[in-house]
């Protein structure tokens, strides 16, 4: 069966300090990727998502994220972390073929802690 | 444009009892998915539904049943609950489209506290 794994459960960085969330797959072939991000008392947003093309993908507030097929992996990054960025986050994939919005598998999270 | 929108924002219920949870997709999007989100771990997939029909399921028991009605808007009930029912309940609403990975726009969800 198809899996998501964060090995990071909890990360605590300060203000200005790089950024990268791993985010592991199990499955052979194609698939959807994305990053899913919960801010304090939000709902589930989306961040960034892959579906073809460029491995390098961008996101909304400096996030990127780069797709590595050989590694089976997506790890999330920012250059430089801001308070603001406290939030879970969520690695996800789905298989593409499947009629739209195909169930997504998400990983179990990980929180980031600013440090002001 | 409204989001995606859930009801009620917490439910306090007892072991054995059976729950209603309300979900309206965000405006123009015509299928559904719920999720369950136990505490400290990520979604998981409960079913999917599209054309009223439920379309794709999860590893979750009968008990855990759903119904989209023609506006899009979809329910899910669980019948003899579990403390292990306990949870944030996330909806989740896209458009269906070819390919698949269609990005879905989720709720705030339900936070249901089982007794």
């Amino acid at each position: 069966a198809q899996s998501v794994s964060q090995h990071n459960h909890h990360v605590i960085l300060s203000e200005a300090a790089s950024l990268e969330l791993g985010c592991n797959y199990s499955y052979g072939g194609t698939v959807n990727l994305f990053w899913y991000v919960q801010y304090p008392g939000q709902h589930l947003q989306l961040l960034l998502k892959y579906f073809s093309g460029d491995p390098l993908v961008k996101g909304i507030k400096g996030f990127e994220a780069e797709f590595i097929k050989s590694k089976f992996s997506f790890n999330l990054r920012k250059p430089s972390v801001q308070w603001s960025d406290t939030a879970e986050y969520f690695c996800a994939v789905n298989l593409p073929g499947y009629s739209s919005a195909s169930k997504i598998i998400f990983g179990s999270g990980t929180r980031l802690s600013i440090r002001p | 444009d409204a989001g995606v929108t859930q009801s009620p924002t917490h439910l306090i219920k007892t072991r054995g009892q059976q729950v209603t949870l309300r979900c309206s997709p965000k405006s123009g999007h015509d299928t559904v998915s719920w999720y369950q989100q136990a505490l400290g771990q990520g979604p998981q997939f409960i079913f999917q539904y599209y054309e009223e029909e439920e379309r794709q399921r999860g590893n979750f028991p009968d008990r855990f049943s759903g119904h989209q009605f023609p506006n899009y808007s979809s329910e899910l009930n669980v019948n003899a609950l579990l403390l292990g029912d306990s949870a944030l309940y996330l909806c989740a609403s896209s458009l269906k489209g070819a390919g698949g990975g269609q990005p879905q726009h989720f709720g705030d969800g339900t936070r249901l506290s089982i007794l």
